[in-house]
Order: C-alpha cells, then structure tokens, then sequence
C-alpha cells in the first residue's frame, strides 16, 4: 500500500519569499508522485509529476519539486510566490499497473500575504 | 481537447430526489472516477471505470449509482441521498487504465457542488 503525509495543514508566507511545502511519501514499489493544486470552488489541477527520470521536477506557474529517495520526500518549492498562489496544495501517490489509484495527502493550504 | 466537463457546476436537491451527475472527456482516457471531497479534506475516491467496465468500488452506498454509457461519458445517479452527502464531487479521467504501465497523472474536471436538503 502507498500513502503520502504532507506535513503542515497551513503555510503562510509574504509575497515574494521562497515556500516550501512537504511531503513524504510510503510506497513498496518506486512510486509516481504529484502535486496538485485546488483554487476555491475549483477542481484540481496538475501542477507537476514524478515519474522516475529526472530528480528535479518542474511544473507550471514556476513550482518545482525534488524527488529524494533516501528520505523519501517530495517537498514541492516556489523561489518567490504571488498572491494568487494562495489554494490547498494536494500531494498524491500512485503505483504502477494495479496500483494505479491515486491517493493524496491530507492538503496544505498556502496563504500568500501581501 | 484537453478537459474534463462536469455538469451541473451546482445542485441543491431534496432526499427524495433522483438527479444524476454527468462527466464527459474527449481526450480518449480509457479510466474514469469519481471522487467525493468534503470541505478542507482530499478528495476520497468513490468509483473507478476501466474501458467503461466498473473496476472499483470503494463500499459507496447503493444510492450512489455509477455508469458508464461509452468511453466518453461517465454519470452519477443520486437518488434518497441523506445531508452528510453534501460535498463536492470530482470526476477525473487517466489515459491508462488500471493495470497497464505508464505514469499517466489524472485530469480533474471542476466538480460539482451538491447540497442535500
């Protein structure tokens, strides 16, 4: 089974500064990973994914996230974020073949203040 | 194409209603779901349609009634739902099915927010 904890429900941060949101993953076979982003009273949209080429992920709207297999991580980072950045930020874990589902993390809401 | 249409945006429907949901997709994804998000959580997956066969069920109520008309099209019948129903319901699409290979991510259309009153 795989499942992903995303630490931090709220992060807040100015306008400008670099966020890091966490994630760490659980999975017996090497996992895909995403992030995907939730605007209010919208669906998810993909930000980005792992699928095991490149450790260094980017995505749109200038995210980026590294896979790290030793602490089993996909923090998901924005050098310098804008206030319409502001959302729920949803990590999530597939397998391959079978293991398909996808399961997300518990969600992390970034707050950008101006 | 590259979307997932999800109608009504929003329904407000009695517990002895019968309303059905609807998802289209015209990106040739041979997986289809339906997720169930309540407020501030993840979305929690409710049914998995692989080449429009139902491939999972995750012990969703039988008021919950899926199908699956054609490659395209996914529906959610609704029908004697209770208030904890209320929530946002998501479809998604993936190009590759259950068991086959590939790193295919989900496209979510935008949802439906249904309140039972």
């Amino acid at each position: 089974a795989q499942s992903v904890t995303q630490l931090g429900s709220h992060v807040s941060v100015s306008e400008g500064a670099l966020v890091l949101l966490r994630c760490n993953y659980s999975s017996s076979v090497p996992p895909y990973l995403f992030w995907y982003v939730q605007y209010p009273n919208q669906g998810l949209q993909l930000l980005l994914k792992y699928t095991s080429a490149a450790t260094l992920v980017k995505g749109i709207n200038g995210f980026e996230a590294e896979f790290n297999k030793s602490q089993t991580s996909f923090h998901l980072r924005k050098p310098s974020v804008h206030i319409s950045d502001t959302a729920e930020y949803f990590c999530a874990v597939s397998g391959p073949g079978s293991a398909r589902q996808l399961t997300f993390g518990s969600g992390t809401q970034l707050t950008v203040l101006p | 194409d590259t979307e997932v249409t999800q109608t009504p945006k929003h329904l407000v429907m009695g517990m002895t209603n019968k309303k059905s949901l609807k998802c289209e997709q015209h990106m040739g994804h041979r997986a289809m779901y339906w997720y169930k998000q309540k407020a501030k959580k993840p979305p929690e997956l409710m049914f998995v349609y692989s080449y429009e066969k139902l491939s999972i069920n995750e012990s969703v109520p039988s008021r919950f009634s899926p199908e699956c008309p054609n490659s395209s099209l996914l529906n959610l019948h609704l029908h004697a739902l209770q208030p904890e129903d209320s929530a946002l319901y998501l479809c998604a699409s993936s190009r590759a099915p259950l068991g086959s290979g590939g790193d295919y991510g989900y496209t979510f259309g935008s949802g439906t927010r249904l309140t039972v009153v």
